[in-house]
């Protein structure tokens, strides 16, 4: 089953961009993944769905601000002009053969 | 809009049983698939369990297998867990979450969880 490697924690300053990675394991480069957003002391929130081959679907209410893309095995959330409220955990999912996987989350942090 | 409210959950001792609730509203419940997603306190996110639209199909997470039951009331638009031979690893908030589509198993709503604790 699919492994999602993520970096435990990320940082960038208020208005700036941050680029989050998701990285497939061996055998499901070719996954599509999910992103979600948990604030602190919240249920998590669907942000998109990115493709293999790169394009991205939001979910409901989801500003331009967050985009997906993707290169190879990697998967990819770009926030740009950072707002304090971006501050919180990011996941990553995938799915396939009757199970589904998450990565271990970015702590992104919004200076 | 989409609302999933979990209930249910609380203080249990090792080795007993819980039943957690997830109430739906806002969209056609029958015609969805659910989940039920898990994180340990200061964990990441861990899925459990889904079930098909007309509760036919179920998959579980190995953790789980044999001791979790995922089941669903359409007629009242509620998912249940039913939690047995619970652990100290099982001490979790709970969330279950709505399938987008079939087929492709990610989660377009989430609710806000239902905490349970397993100590004696």
């Amino acid at each position: 089953q699919p492994v999602l490697t993520q970096s435990p924690s990320a940082s960038a300053s208020l208005g700036a961009s941050v680029k989050l990675t998701c990285t497939l394991s061996s055998g499901h480069s070719n996954n599509d993944i999910a992103w979600h957003q948990q604030q602190p002391e919240k249920g998590p929130r669907y942000l998109m769905k990115v493709n293999s081959d790169g394009s991205h679907i939001k979910g409901d209410g989801i500003p331009d601000r967050f985009s997906g893309s993707s290169s190879g095995a990697e998967r990819y959330l770009t926030i740009s002009g950072l707002q304090s409220d971006d501050e919180a955990d990011y996941y990553c999912q995938t799915w396939g053969s009757g199970t589904v996987a998450f990565g271990g989350g970015t702590k992104l942090t919004v200076l | 809009q989409v609302q999933l409210v979990e209930s249910g959950g609380g203080v249990v001792q090792p080795g007993r049983s819980l039943r957690l609730s997830c109430a739906a509203s806002g969209f056609t419940f029958s015609s969805f698939p659910m989940h039920w997603v898990r994180q340990a306190p200061g964990k990441g996110l861990e899925w459990v369990a889904v079930i098909s639209y007309d509760g036919s199909h179920k998959y579980y997470a190995d953790s789980v297998k044999g001791r979790f039951s995922i089941s669903r009331d359409n007629s009242k638009s509620t998912l249940y867990l039913e939690m047995n031979s619970l652990a100290a690893e099982d001490t979790a908030v709970y969330y279950c979450a709505r399938q987008a589509v079939p087929g492709i198993w990610l989660n377009d709503y989430w609710g806000q969880g239902t905490l349970v604790i397993v100590s004696s």
